[in-house]
């Protein structure tokens, strides 16, 4: 069965903290993503990555790096949080090949800054 | 720019079929999919369309005129567990999805 996990389900950081939000899949997929989702914005592409070591500003990188060492492992990192990134944050995979297929998303991690 | 609309909000009867429109504008067009969002859960995938006319899976068809940038999702003989927010999401010409912001749809008894 198809899985995505992320770290935690819910978070809650201070302003100007440093944090790491972690994705696995364990697909063997090449493609991993994050985005944010707000209420009346839909998803928005903050990185995505489609090797090992490569990444890709998505539509709204500011504010966030990525990591990603390992095939499986996706890491989005705020360097200093702040309120307006309060949201949830959803990680996501999908093979190469083709354009028909559908992306897999983990269960989200709702993070809050304050 | 690109742009995907959908209605914000949708009320349907149990039992009953409701229609859920996406209307999109985007540079290039690779495929259009539909996901199933429960509240506080992950995205769930639906359906994919990339040509013209209907596709059919159980309750739920997908419907694409890529002449007209016009997709509609469509539910049949609801049921109270399809209370959930639709998305609307092409693939455009750098294969990136474009996401609409999705359609709360509400099940009545």
């Amino acid at each position: 069965d198809v899985k995505v996990t992320q770290s935690s389900r819910y978070l809650v950081k201070r302003t100007g903290e440093k944090v790491f939000l972690e994705c696995v899949q364990d697909m063997d997929h090449e493609n991993m993503f994050w985005y944010r989702q707000d209420p009346g914005l839909g998803l928005r592409l903050i990185y995505f990555s489609y090797d090992v070591k490569m990444k890709e500003k998505g539509d709204i990188p500011e504010g966030y790096s990525v990591s990603r060492e390992k095939k499986e492992r996706f890491s989005l990192i705020l360097e200093s949080a702040s309120t307006n990134q309060t949201s949830m944050y959803l990680c996501a995979s999908s093979p190469w090949a083709g354009t028909s297929y559908e992306q897999y998303f983990g269960p989200g991690t709702r993070l809050t800054v304050t | 720019g690109q742009n995907i609309d959908q209605p914000t909000e949708m009320t349907a009867t149990e039992g009953a079929i409701v229609q859920i429109n996406c209307t999109y504008q985007t540079s290039g067009f690779n495929g259009l999919f539909w996901y199933q969002q429960h509240a506080g859960e992950a995205p769930t995938f639906l359906s994919y369309n990339v040509l013209d006319g209907l596709e059919e899976k159980g309750r739920f068809s997908s419907f694409l005129s890529r002449s007209k940038g016009y997709s509609y999702l469509l539910l049949k003989e609801l049921q109270m567990k399809d209370s959930a927010s639709y998305l609307c999401a092409v693939k455009d010409s750098n294969y990136q999805l474009i996401w609409g912001a999705g359609t709360k749809l509400i099940i009545k008894p």
